[in-house]
């Protein structure tokens, strides 16, 4: 079962807004990380906050994490054409197991120059 | 540096044919390794996890097999496909332990006539 679920689905913004997406999950967590895939392509890692902290900077990227409501958001600053991508996050100990990551659905950004 | 090589990047096949996918991981010992799957539109579903040498964790109940031959050598195989096997196979690793980012290959996608 999916235990991250992505909202929304789809966003799409011009270039140099901001652009926020959240993550919302069930169980218990290790960390909460944040993928980008290309169309087509694999996964890359962004960012990964730990359940013990609240915010986390990655150059554009800041990224919150609220475990008492089971929810992290990640918000883009500046956003430009190139970030047009699918964002995911991923649950990392949830269910009891310390090797699985779990995905959400994933949430379609498109940056209209 | 690690690098991740997953191959063949396209493959169409008919129904009832076998299937054998193939991921190899360089410049790391003892990876954590993965098969996601990935329907059209939708979130990864982890299929199958290996943390050594022929130890394999099976998440979904399929035709689907997957087996570790060597340390950085992992097989996702099936004796009879399905259309319903149809989708974007993804490779990961990650270093043993559990914990941390994964590292993707750049997919596998396969189509089943």
């Amino acid at each position: 079962s999916q235990q991250g679920e992505e909202d929304p689905q789809a966003l799409s913004i011009q270039e140099g807004e901001n652009a926020t997406m959240n993550c919302s999950y069930k169980t218990s967590i290790n960390n909460l990380q944040w993928y980008r895939q290309n169309s087509g392509r694999g996964l890359v890692h962004l960012i990964l906050i730990r359940s013990n902290e609240r915010e986390k900077h990655s150059g554009r990227l800041r990224v919150t994490l609220d475990t008492s409501k089971k929810s992290s958001s990640l918000l883009i600053t500046a956003s430009r054409a190139a970030d047009t991508a699918s964002y995911f996050c991923a649950t990392d100990g949830g269910g009891g197991s310390n090797y699985k990551l779990t995905f959400g659905k994933g949430t379609l950004l498109t940056v209209n120059p | 540096s690690q690098t991740i090589h997953q191959w063949p990047a396209t493959l169409v096949q008919p129904v009832g044919s076998p299937l054998s996918l193939e991921c190899t991981v360089e410049g790391t010992s003892n990876p954590n390794l993965y098969w996601y799957r990935q329907a059209a539109g939708r979130g990864l579903q982890l299929l199958f996890y290996s943390v050594g040498i022929g130890q394999i964790s099976s998440e979904v109940p399929q035709n689907l097999s997957a087996s570790r031959p060597q340390d950085r050598q992992f097989i996702l195989s099936s004796k009879k496909l399905l259309l319903s096997d149809s989708g974007f196979y993804l490779c990961a690793w990650r270093r043993s332990g559990g914990a941390g980012e994964l590292f993707f290959g750049e997919g596998s996608r396969l189509t089943v006539l």
